[in-house]
């Protein structure tokens, strides 16, 4: 069975852009989580999408945005890039609410 | 202050020692507590994930939760070179991998 996959694995970017992560999750899986990983702060969870509805959201401000396809990929927007934005961004899905979730390698994003 | 702390090591050992990596918290709204072990260029990978207070023993691997201390433990029997990670704690109110709030992590070296 595939694991999670995440793309691109490694994105460098200027202060003001945009830039869109993905997920696609293992296959059966319809929970899709986003966590921000610092050194200093550490996994911090950013929201999280079942069958296309976010249904949990962290304290990021709103440029951080997600959406999740019918076929279960998610994505994740960051608008006005800070290079405080600068960490890796994981993605984790599950197959329903009870099961256990599985992390994917990680986008190592770089903020110049 | 934050909800999570653990100590960032590193911690280092030689083989075959036991470790224990210890995670305190301040919201007693948790319930479920976890441990991660995360390598580099990895994402984490689930290891132990308890319920309330009490001990989980798999392999070499025991977690304690003590709830009313606000402290959990991960001990590693018979440590090995492979075991050099980082060990990440998380803890959530809600049943499910939902909205987990992690600690920074520690890196542990078991040295040959």
């Amino acid at each position: 069975k595939a694991g999670v996959t995440q793309t691109p694995r490694y994105l460098i970017k200027t202060r003001g852009q945009q830039v869109t992560l993905s997920c696609s999750p293992i296959s059966g899986h319809r929970s899709v989580s986003w966590y921000q990983q610092t050194p200093g702060q550490g996994l911090q969870f950013l929201f999280e999408y079942f069958s296309e509805t976010q249904r949990n959201k962290g304290n990021f401000p709103g440029r951080f945005s997600g959406r999740q396809f019918s076929n279960s990929r998610s994505e994740m927007n960051v608008s006005t890039l800070e290079l405080g934005d600068s960490a890796l961004y994981l993605c984790a899905t599950k197959a329903g609410v009870e099961d256990t979730q599985y992390f994917g390698p990680g986008t190592r994003l770089t903020v110049l | 202050q934050k909800e999570v702390e653990q100590d960032p090591g590193p911690l280092s050992v030689p083989e075959g020692a036991i470790v224990s990596l210890n995670c305190t918290y301040s919201n007693s709204a948790f319930q479920y507590f976890m441990w991660y072990r995360q390598y580099s260029r990895k994402g984490p990978e689930l290891l132990m994930y308890t319920y309330s207070s009490g001990n989980k023993e798999d392999g070499r691997f025991t977690a304690q939760v003590d709830k009313s201390s606000k402290y959990i433990s991960l001990f590693i029997r018979d440590s090995q070179p492979s075991d050099s990670a980082t060990y990440l704690c998380a803890m959530s109110a809600r049943t499910g991998f939902q909205k987990l709030v992690f600690g920074t992590g520690t890196r542990l070296l078991v040295s040959p």
